[in-house]
């Protein structure tokens, strides 16, 4: 079936431009989660969403990230005012429903990101 | 989450079994531990996961120590194609908590022809 999917694959701007990365998560994954990830890094987590709601922001940098999820399925990942230092692997990944009010035993399935490169 | 430790890079002959080693020895009892793999340029992809027992599915076997303070993952017949970097990550599994991952640095597989 299809995975995750991310777009655009990459992404050129220049210093203080607006980008928005988009995500489609796997149908029927009501867990939606964004990371970033430098060159020689593992990836950071971002932003956390459980349905429209984003359950844990706690990743965002600073306030020119945000993200939505208006309607449970896609997601977009806004940055204002990008800088050089936001040039990053922006990943996209999806899981069903945690059970059993575990957090955990779900496996989380990633896209291939979008590459970023802040001129 | 419990840290973890592993080393940075190892080698393993095409056709021979690859063992990854993880040292999580702050783990507690609610952890899980996840191993993903990353493939240059694509996104982590997931292995597989496990509390207490070993487990096995049709990419590779996870085996953890009985004080659960240390994994190994392993690839039966290594393959070029599983060159890659390989993340062992803990997570806790009490409902309400964040489903985040936090990955360090991994250990680069390089398997060698």
């Amino acid at each position: 079936g299809a995975g995750v999917s991310q777009t655009p694959s990459n992404k050129v701007t220049e210093k203080g431009k607006y980008v928005e990365l988009r995500c489609d998560p796997i149908s029927g994954h009501t867990a939606l989660y964004w990371y970033r990830q430098s060159l020689g890094q593992g990836p950071e987590f971002l932003i956390y969403f459980q349905g429209t709601g984003a359950a844990d922001d706690s990743g965002l940098p600073n306030d020119r990230f945000f993200a939505v999820r208006p309607e449970g399925s896609v997601s977009t990942l806004k940055i204002q005012r990008t800088e050089r230092g936001d040039s990053a692997v922006y990943l996209c990944a999806s899981s069903l429903k945690t059970t059993q009010g575990g957090c955990c035993n779900q496996p989380q399935h990633f896209g291939d990101g979008t590459r970023l490169s802040i001129l | 989450d419990a840290k973890t430790t592993q080393p940075p890079s190892m080698d393993c002959a095409e056709g021979r079994a690859a063992n990854l080693p993880c040292n999580h020895s702050t783990i507690s009892g609610n952890e899980y531990v996840y191993w993903y793999r990353q493939i240059h340029s694509q996104g982590p992809q997931y292995i597989i996961h496990g509390l207490k027992n070993n487990e096995t599915n049709e990419m590779a076997s996870l085996i953890i120590t009985e004080d659960r303070k240390s994994s190994t993952l392993i690839l039966p017949h290594a393959t070029l194609r599983d060159t890659a970097v390989y993340y062992c990550i803990v997570r806790v599994s009490y409902g309400g908590a964040t489903n985040k991952l936090i990955f360090g640095t991994g250990t680069l597989l390089a398997v060698q022809p």
